[in-house]
């Protein structure tokens, strides 16, 4: 069973939907949470960060975190072409190298 | 901004020659890392450092190698490039007191004909 599973998409959708991008994980070692968003032909960049279960909000982004299933998302409200990018969800264990572990991504595009 | 560089940022060379990417930090960072970014597989690891001469190999380490000899620079090198080296290289730093959270360079994009 691979340690990460995310949804490659694409995924499509219209200017103000709400977007919902999963990830599940199996390594019971991970601790800490993350969501990276890339645009084209750049670097990734840290869009949301968490370390416990529940919901964390910031903005129109909300990271949601349920360790007992594993399983981890990341809503988007009132959705903007610039939202179009893609987002990897990523986790870590908090120790030693401090390595992460990324889910392969999901290509969002929001349409005008 | 993480104040991440990296040299080259696009470089297209012939299979069987030497290349060297860099990845150069101005924040004094301890931990460093080299990603490639393919298609169908997502950001893997290559190597990383935990100081200056201190340095591990990651998921993808075969065919490269990496050198640390001052805190600001990161050398990634391909000592005889194949065609399945070709990918996008990302360089990352972490920041001292955070935990797990990454910050990532613009990329070199590395052609192999």
């Amino acid at each position: 069973q691979k340690e990460v599973e995310q949804d490659p998409g694409p995924l499509s959708v219209p200017e103000g939907a709400i977007v919902s991008l999963n990830c599940t994980y199996s390594n019971s070692a991970f601790q800490y949470f993350m969501w990276y968003r890339q645009y084209s032909r750049k670097g990734p960049e840290l869009l949301m960060y968490t370390y416990s279960s529940g919901n964390k909000e910031d903005g129109r982004f909300t990271a949601q975190v349920d360790k007992s299933s594993k399983y981890i998302s990341l809503f988007i409200r009132d959705s903007q072409p610039s939202d179009s990018a893609t987002y990897l969800c990523a986790w870590g264990s908090g120790a030693g190298s401090y390595q992460l572990t990324f889910g392969k991504g999901t290509k969002l595009s929001v349409i005008p | 901004d993480a104040g991440i560089t990296q040299s080259p940022r696009h470089k297209v060379t012939e299979t069987g020659t030497p290349v060297t990417l860099r990845c150069h930090q101005t924040e004094n960072h301890r931990y460093m890392y080299w990603y490639r970014q393919d298609p169908g597989h997502g950001l893997r690891l290559i190597h990383y450092s935990y100081g200056v001469k201190d340095t591990d190999k990651g998921e993808v380490s075969d065919g490269y190698s990496v050198s640390r000899s001052k805190t600001e620079d990161f050398l990634l090198t391909l000592e005889s490039a194949t065609s399945s080296q070709t990918s996008v290289y990302f360089c990352a730093i972490r920041r001292a007191g955070s935990t797990d959270t990454q910050y990532f360079g613009p990329g070199t994009r590395l052609t192999v004909l």
